[in-house]
């Protein structure tokens, strides 16, 4: 069964630090990852992808894979209290949406 | 309007009801899914729609009936829901572009949800 897991937390992380997010998958036919943030009472918002091994920067968010050891993660450099929300990861084996499997979670708070 | 629009926001309900969840999206994108997300567990996929054809059923109970009269549209019937069915319900659409790289196919935009509590 694929399965994505994160540690639900809460990560206190605070204001103006690195804040780390990781993420690992047993499904070694995973070809994509997605980052997700959930605000509190939203729904989902696309933040990140990644499908190469190696780094993916976008402003202060950097996303990180490494397929041989089944791990993505997120860096949120000078984090923000904004930035405070769950972070989902997700990945992708193919096969149209069944094929992507979200993890649990991680519940990221910024300290002021 | 832009983006996904879904309604209701909330909807309390017993369990011999019968009500419908409304979801628009102004995307111009080619599939529509329900999700499912419980506290603590991950999102789990119901249903999926690509070019208004039923793909996938994630083993769903009967009481939840999908409907995608087109593209732009989707609506989830409930009836005789159960306490458990109490939770957040997600639509999201993708871009499906035929011949599109394979991941931007499936980047997902949700809705705001319906948070369903079944008494």
């Amino acid at each position: 069964q694929k399965e994505v897991e994160q540690n639900s937390g809460p990560l206190s992380v605070p204001e103006g630090a690195i804040a780390s997010l990781n993420c690992t998958y047993s499904d070694r036919g995973s070809q994509s990852f997605f980052w997700y943030r959930q605000y509190s009472g939203k729904s989902p918002e696309l933040i990140m992808f990644i499908y190469s091994n190696g780094d993916k920067e976008d402003g202060r968010f950097t996303a990180q894979l490494n397929k041989a050891s089944q791990y993505v993660s997120l860096l949120i450099r000078d984090s923000q209290p904004s930035d405070s929300a769950t972070y989902l990861c997700a990945g992708y084996s193919g096969g149209g949406a069944d094929g992507l499997t979200f993890g649990k979670g991680t519940h990221l708070i910024i300290q002021p | 309007e832009t983006g996904v629009t879904q309604t209701p926001r909330h909807l309390v309900m017993g369990m011999t009801n019968k009500k419908s969840l409304k979801c628009e999206q102004h995307l111009g994108h080619n599939a529509m899914y329900w999700y499912k997300q419980s506290a603590k567990k991950p999102l789990e996929l119901m249903f999926v729609y690509n070019f208004k054809e039923q793909t996938e059923n994630n083993s769903v109970p009967s009481r939840f009936s999908p409907e995608c009269p087109n593209s732009s549209h989707l609506f989830l019937h409930l009836h005789t829901l159960q306490p458990e069915d109490s939770a957040l319900y997600l639509c999201a659409s993708s871009p499906k572009s035929v011949g599109g790289l394979s991941i931007t196919n499936e980047k997902l935009f949700f809705g705001s949800g319906t948070q369903l509590s079944v008494l």
